[in-house]
């Protein structure tokens, strides 16, 4: 079995102020890990993957993650919002052993820009 | 664009009639998937395809619902006897599936948003 839960469902920051939102998994298996985000009228995009290996792992735009098995967090930063990062962002969880087949999405958290 | 695309990306429709969506993958994909999502939650799964053959679905997904690929490229699903629980955004996926490399991101489409009255 394997879930994840964000812990914040609305985070507003204000424009070059750093972004945290907040992510706790559980998995049966050793876990495959994303920030996916969601943007009004577009598709799902992916920031950033974990796969096992660095832990600290980059995306795109500026994000990143750290992946912490013991504390099984996956927490999204970003030094600086941009208020272009306003969206919907998504913690996704699947077993590593089976890939990319199973995506397990958290209920989403809502980030706001403050200009 | 060559993303997936979905289409219609909206469908109204009254209780009891049933709905059909498209997906059309990115060309190259070999994977196809089918997410349902509600509002305020995240994307659930629904069923997968490598090629045309449907390897997993989902308990979400009753008997109400069909999801076919017939020639390993686009994609149907339908919804017979539509109610209102099936009011969601249905999402469609894709990735390129090549011997033992299981990370490739999956690509989303915009989504279908059904609303059943």
């Amino acid at each position: 079995a394997q879930s994840v839960t964000q812990l914040d469902s609305h985070v507003s920051v204000s424009e070059g102020t750093p972004v945290l939102l907040r992510c706790n998994y559980s998995s049966s298996y050793s876990p495959s890990l994303f920030w996916y985000v969601q943007h009004p009228n577009k598709g799902l995009q992916l920031l950033l993957k974990y796969t096992s290996a660095a832990t600290l792992v980059k995306g795109i735009n500026g994000f990143e993650a750290e992946f912490k098995k013991s504390e099984t967090s996956f927490h999204l930063t970003k030094p600086s919002a941009h208020m272009s990062d306003a969206a919907e962002y998504f913690c996704v969880v699947s077993p590593a052993w089976f890939g990319n087949e199973k995506l397990t999405f958290g209920t989403g958290t809502r980030l706001t820009i403050i200009p | 664009d060559t993303g997936v695309s979905q289409d219609p990306r909206h469908k109204i429709t009254k209780r009891g009639q049933n709905v059909t969506f498209r997906c059309d993958p990115i060309s190259e994909h070999n994977r196809l998937y089918w997410y349902r999502q509600t509002l305020g939650q995240g994307p659930e799964f629904l069923t997968y395809f490598q090629n045309e053959a449907q390897l997993e679905k989902s308990r979400l997904l009753s008997d109400r619902f069909s999801a076919e690929r017939p020639k390993g490229s686009f994609s149907t699903l339908e919804i017979q006897r539509t109610e209102q629980g099936d009011s969601a955004m249905y999402l469609c996926a894709s990735r390129k599936k090549t011997g033992g490399e299981s990370y490739n991101e999956q690509f989303f489409g915009p989504g279908t948003r059904l609303t059943v009255l």
